[in-house]
């Protein structure tokens, strides 16, 4: 199974709502990714998790909390977001590297539009 | 980090056409992927292909890692070809986990 969900597939939010993003895979694999990608731009690295541990913070703004809550989950929590974060949220997963063939696999998206 | 120089930027083409889409690299290639983002924003893997030569049906990629480059064949196009591609290569350096993507090709496939 080659296959990363996340849900809501769309999430339209105001600037004083909290709302989650949720990832799941099921392919065993021990790393997993946050991405925020505008329009017209390839997808930006937010966040890595490593065996359930933060990894890596590409300097994201604390209004975006994530949170892995076991091997195969990934959340990202939202709250009072700018306007200027509305983009499509990916998630990701791979192989930790070293561990074997370093392939990320994306899950299709949320479209977020912040009001 | 490494630097990812995709070409062309833009492609339209005719049902039927042949093309094929380019990535030059600023450092080793080890890792390389290639992905085909549809309209809905969905990242398709199409090849992990850090050497050599790998088809899947209409589609083959051939990575040159002593030249760092990498190339993308699309035979016979249709119109669900139509969308973004882009080339990605893993940080060899201290961010182990980084992908960097190239800025990707838009693909217009005409009936």
């Amino acid at each position: 199974d080659t296959e990363v969900t996340q849900t809501p597939k769309h999430l339209v939010m105001g600037m004083t709502n909290k709302k989650s993003l949720k990832c799941e895979q099921h392919m065993g694999h021990r790393a997993m990714y946050w991405y925020k990608q505008k329009a017209k731009k390839p997808p930006e690295l937010m966040f890595v998790y490593s065996y359930e541990k933060l990894s890596i913070n590409e300097s994201v703004p604390s209004r975006f909390s994530p949170e892995c809550p076991n091997s195969s989950l990934l959340n990202l929590h939202l709250h009072a977001l700018q306007p200027e974060d509305s983009a499509l949220y990916l998630c990701a997963s791979s192989q930790v590297p070293g561990q074997g063939p370093y392939e990320q696999y994306f899950g299709p998206g949320t479209r977020l539009t912040v009001t | 980090g490494i630097q990812v120089e995709q070409s062309p930027p833009d492609l339209i083409l005719q049902e039927g056409a042949n093309s094929t889409l380019r990535c030059n690299f600023s450092d080793s290639v080890n890792n390389l992927q290639w992905f085909h983002q549809n309209p809905w924003g969905q990242l398709i893997n199409l090849f992990y292909i850090p050497s050599g030569t790998k088809q899947n049906g209409r589609l083959s990629a051939t990575t040159v890692a002593t030249e760092r480059y990498s190339l993308l064949y699309i035979s016979s196009s249709q119109t669900t070809d139509s969308g973004v591609y882009f080339c990605a290569e893993k940080n060899s350096g201290g961010s182990n986990y980084k992908l960097t993507f190239g800025k990707g090709t838009l693909l217009t496939v005409n009936p």
